[in-house]
């Protein structure tokens, strides 16, 4: 079944800096890449997701990127601020009628945004 | 719109009970996924149902089990509870992954969870 590591586990960085997060998946079937962000307490959110056929997606100050070739995805956080403290979660899953489509989580990264 | 809503939130049960959660998905949505989220583990799937139909299990003893109703809600039940069960439980939805004709990966709303705690 697939895989996904992500790193770093945790991740302090300076109000304003960016912030990157990756993931590796071992599935090469998996097409289907959304990132969760889970705030304190909270439930988990989607904030972005890309799909196997485009290599970068942008949503303000969130971007992730994708390589098929050596199977990693990132998440990019330019411009960090205070809110965007939370745990984040890559994940992974393939197309339907695979027998993998369900989502496969990473272990999260805790970032937090020092002011 | 109300989004997927489960219940109890908070659950405390001795070892060797059973316990029964509850999950509502969003209006429309026909698939319910269960994860559980455990104390510094991430979210590992347990359970897919759609169109009631379970789908595809996780790596999971056969103590956990579930259903889905006409009305797409689902439940999910932990028999013979062990302290290691002591988790958040997280329902999700999404849409019929094969609504059209190509199949395609929906993307899934979670609920707040359910908090249990094996005592």
């Amino acid at each position: 079944g697939e895989n996904v590591e992500q790193h770093p586990s945790t991740l302090s960085v300076q109000e304003g800096d960016s912030a990157v997060i990756k993931c590796t998946y071992s599935d090469s079937a998996s097409n289907y890449f959304p990132w969760y962000k889970q705030e304190l307490g909270k439930r988990p959110q989607l904030i972005i997701d890309i799909r196997s056929n485009v290599g970068e997606k942008k949503d303000q100050r969130i971007a992730v990127t994708l390589n098929k070739t050596a199977k990693h995805f990132s998440l990019h956080i330019t411009e960090t601020q205070p809110e965007d403290s939370a745990v984040y979660f890559c994940a992974a899953s393939c197309p339907p009628g695979f027998g993998n489509e369900k989502l496969t989580f990473g272990t999260g990264t805790r970032l937090t945004i020092i002011p | 719109e109300a989004g997927v809503t489960q219940s109890p939130t908070h659950l405390i049960k001795t070892r060797g009970q059973q316990a029964t959660l509850r999950c509502s998905p969003i209006s429309g949505h026909t698939s319910v996924y269960w994860y559980q989220q455990a104390l510094g583990l991430g979210l590992q799937f347990l359970l897919w149902y759609d169109e009631g139909e379970e789908r595809n299990r996780g790596n999971f003893p056969p103590r956990f089990s579930g259903r889905q109703f006409p009305n797409y809600s689902s439940e999910l039940n932990v028999n013979a509870l062990e302290l290691e069960d002591s988790a958040l439980y997280l329902c999700a939805s999404s849409l019929d992954v094969y609504r059209d004709l190509i199949a395609t990966n929906e993307k899934l709303f979670f609920g707040s969870g359910t908090q249990l705690s094996v005592l």
